[in-house]
């Protein structure tokens, strides 16, 4: 079945480093990904999408990486911060574009050492 | 500030006695949904409405209904409530239809919900 999943529940690195965020999906017509991030007790904030037809696109201090070949996407932290301390949901728009229908992954827990 | 006001933030209520969640954007957005989040499981969603007297069932309807009659509105009804449904309720809203609107999504900070 369909479902949108991560490699780890939680990423403990140091701060200044990079993270990765793994993501895979099942669904092959999925054809936007976005990743989330929400912090403790509040609700998920948007951080940065792909369409189908790229493979890669960068934001402030992001990057996100899209294999389709493989049904693969990850989050990209340069330099990371204590603030990037919170929860990573990747989702992807389920078949058409047009639903607004998102399939969040279970998330991945980001913990960033002083 | 755009935002997007749930209420309430936090309840604690008994099996079967009936409850609306209340949830208010003032983005003007065509596009509003409701998820919850449970550990070990993430986001599902449970409803959601394209605009105003269009709703549609996301993945987890069952024990919810909602309605769309003012665009800025989109209350989360649990007609007879079940311990099943103790959870953490988000409300969300999106700019319009097609990419990326619909799912560039502002949410709201949560509604705590038990059912004893």
């Amino acid at each position: 079945g369909e479902s949108v999943g991560l490699h780890l529940p939680t990423l403990s690195v140091q701060e200044g480093d990079n993270s990765i965020i793994n993501c895979a999906y099942s669904n092959s017509a999925s054809d936007y990904f976005i990743w989330y991030k929400q912090e403790s007790g509040k609700g998920p904030q948007f951080i940065i999408d792909i369409r189908s037809n790229m493979d890669k696109r960068q934001g402030q201090r992001v990057t996100v990486l899209l294999n389709k070949t493989v049904k693969h996407l990850s989050l990209q932290i340069a330099a990371t911060q204590p603030g990037d301390s919170a929860v990573y949901f990747c989702a992807e728009n389920r078949g058409s574009s047009n639903t607004g229908k998102l399939i969040f992954g279970q998330g991945t827990t980001l913990q960033v050492k002083p | 500030e755009a935002q997007v006001t749930q209420n309430p933030r936090y309840l604690i209520t008994v099996t079967g006695k009936k409850l609306t969640v209340t949830c208010s954007q003032n983005m003007n957005h065509e596009y509003m949904s409701w998820y919850r989040q449970d550990p070990g499981l993430g986001l599902r969603q449970i409803y959601y409405s394209m605009n105003v007297e269009v709703t549609d069932k996301g993945d987890v309807p069952e024990g919810y209904k909602v309605s769309r009659k003012e665009k800025r509105n989109f209350p989360l009804i649990l007609e007879s409530p079940s311990p099943n449904q103790t959870s953490l309720y988000f409300c969300a809203s999106g700019s319009g239809t097609g990419l990326p609107g619909a799912n560039v999504l502002t949410f709201g900070a949560g509604s705590r919900l038990t059912v004893l």
